[in-house]
Formats: C-alpha cells, sequence, structure tokens
C-alpha cells in the first residue's frame, strides 16, 4: 500500500534551518512528483512547492523562495524538505504528498510538526 | 498568480440536511480542481478531483461540479462525522494554491 512515512517533531530557534524527510514505500518513486503542504496552528493549508522524482525539477512558492529547497533520493525513495533562515511564523505541520502528472496530491504523510521558538 | 476564494468560511447545519460550499478561481483554471477533507487534528484527505471525480472509497454523498471559475462541494445528508474543515485547491500549474477553506459543524 502507498505510504508517505515523515521524520518527527522538531524544535529549531529563529534563524536556524530545518529539514524535513518523506520516506515513500507502496509505488514506483520516480514515476511521481512530491509535492510540500504546510498548516500553521488554526490556519489552512499552504502549498510550498513541489519536486519531481523523475528528474529533480522543482516549483516553489514565491513567499519561500531563496529559503526552500526540496530534493530527493532515488536510491531510498525519500524526498526532503529543508527550510533556511526560521522565524516564528514558520511554526506549521509539514506535510509531503504523493502528486502524480495532472492530478492532485492524492497521499499525503502524517505531518511533522516544526516549531520555532527562542 | 490565481486566487482561490471559498465561501463561506464555516456553516452550521443539521445531521441529514444537504450542504453546499462554493470555491471561485480569479482566472478560468477548467476542471483542474480538487476537494479535500481535513477532519480535526488529522491529514487532509482527497475527496474529489477533476472538480466532480470522486476518489475511490468516498461515501456517494458526496459531490463536485463546475468548471472554469466557479466549482461547488455539495454534501446531500450532512453526516456527524462529515465535521470537518473542507479545502479546494487548484492543480493545473503551479502554484497549486489552495483555497481558505469551509469549517462545517452540526447544530
Amino acid at each position: 500500500q502507498v505510504q508517505l512515512v515523515q521524520s518527527g517533531a522538531d524544535v529549531k530557534k529563529p534563524g536556524a534551518s530545518v529539514k524535513v524527510s518523506c520516506k515513500a514505500s507502496g509505488f514506483t518513486f520516480t514515476s511521481y512528483g512530491i509535492s510540500w503542504v504546510r498548516q500553521a496552528p488554526g490556519q489552512g493549508l499552504e502549498w510550498m512547492g513541489w519536486i519531481s522524482a523523475y528528474n529533480g525539477d522543482t516549483k516553489y512558492a514565491q513567499r519561500l523562495q531563496g529559503r526552500v529547497t526540496m530534493t530527493t533520493d532515488t536510491s531510498t525513495s525519500t524526498a526532503y524538505m529543508e527550510l533556511r533562515s526560521l522565524v516564528s511564523d514558520d511554526t506549521a505541520v509539514y506535510y509531503c504528498a504523493r502528486k502524480a502528472t495532472g492530478q492532485p496530491p492524492d497521499y499525503w504523510g502524517q505531518g511533522t510538526l516544526v516549531t520555532v521558538s527562542s | 498568480d490565481i486566487q482561490m476564494t471559498q465561501s463561506p468560511s464555516s456553516l452550521s447545519a443539521y445531521v441529514g440536511d444537504r450542504v453546499t460550499m462554493t470555491c471561485r478561481a480569479s482566472q478560468g483554471i477548467s476542471n483542474y480542481l480538487a476537494w479535500y477533507q481535513q477532519k480535526p487534528g488529522k491529514v487532509p484527505k482527497l475527496l474529489i478531483y477533476a472538480a466532480s471525480t470522486l476518489q475511490s472509497g468516498v461515501p456517494s454523498r458526496f459531490s463536485g461540479s463546475g468548471s472554469g471559475t466557479d466549482f461547488t462541494l455539495t454534501i446531500s445528508s450532512l453526516q456527524p462525522e462529515d465535521v470537518a474543515s473542507y479545502y479546494c485547491q487548484k492543480y493545473n500549474s503551479a502554484p497549486l494554491t489552495f483555497g481558505g477553506g469551509t469549517k462545517v459543524e452540526i447544530k
């Protein structure tokens, strides 16, 4: 069965970086892309970006450009999202989700809570 | 970038009621519109894609319609387990913007 298993919760200080992992199983990783979505406490869903697991192409949300990097490791079927220069507003649950070309994200990871606090 | 606007932001209805919520795109997106359900403390779940196609396993009381800029999600008979926030998302091209959500509660 399709599964996306994310890394555990993390606490970071302002100005630090965080790297969240998303390990895929149950499907051919390189036939899909991975979208990243975050949700601040009590808020809605925010699309952060997408990476193709086939060729590494990326698309990032404009407001995160320059602070976010998405990568994949096809040898382990794992996607990564790194966010730098963290501020308190980056406190959120971060989700990865599988996405096929021309389709919406369908299977989602369990979410990773990242807390930014001094 | 295309903006996605959902209304209402919240609604309250009785069990068994027909519930309708809307999502409007600031430009046409054909039928590249998905609906997600997120129950409190849970992961978002894909309900509908291509504006009106039910994802496998989703109860038939959920339906979607629309094309271009105006879309609707309908719950034909509201059930207690439908208490959740519902989000639309465009997925024709990046950015894959979400609407602000509609929170559904039981009266």
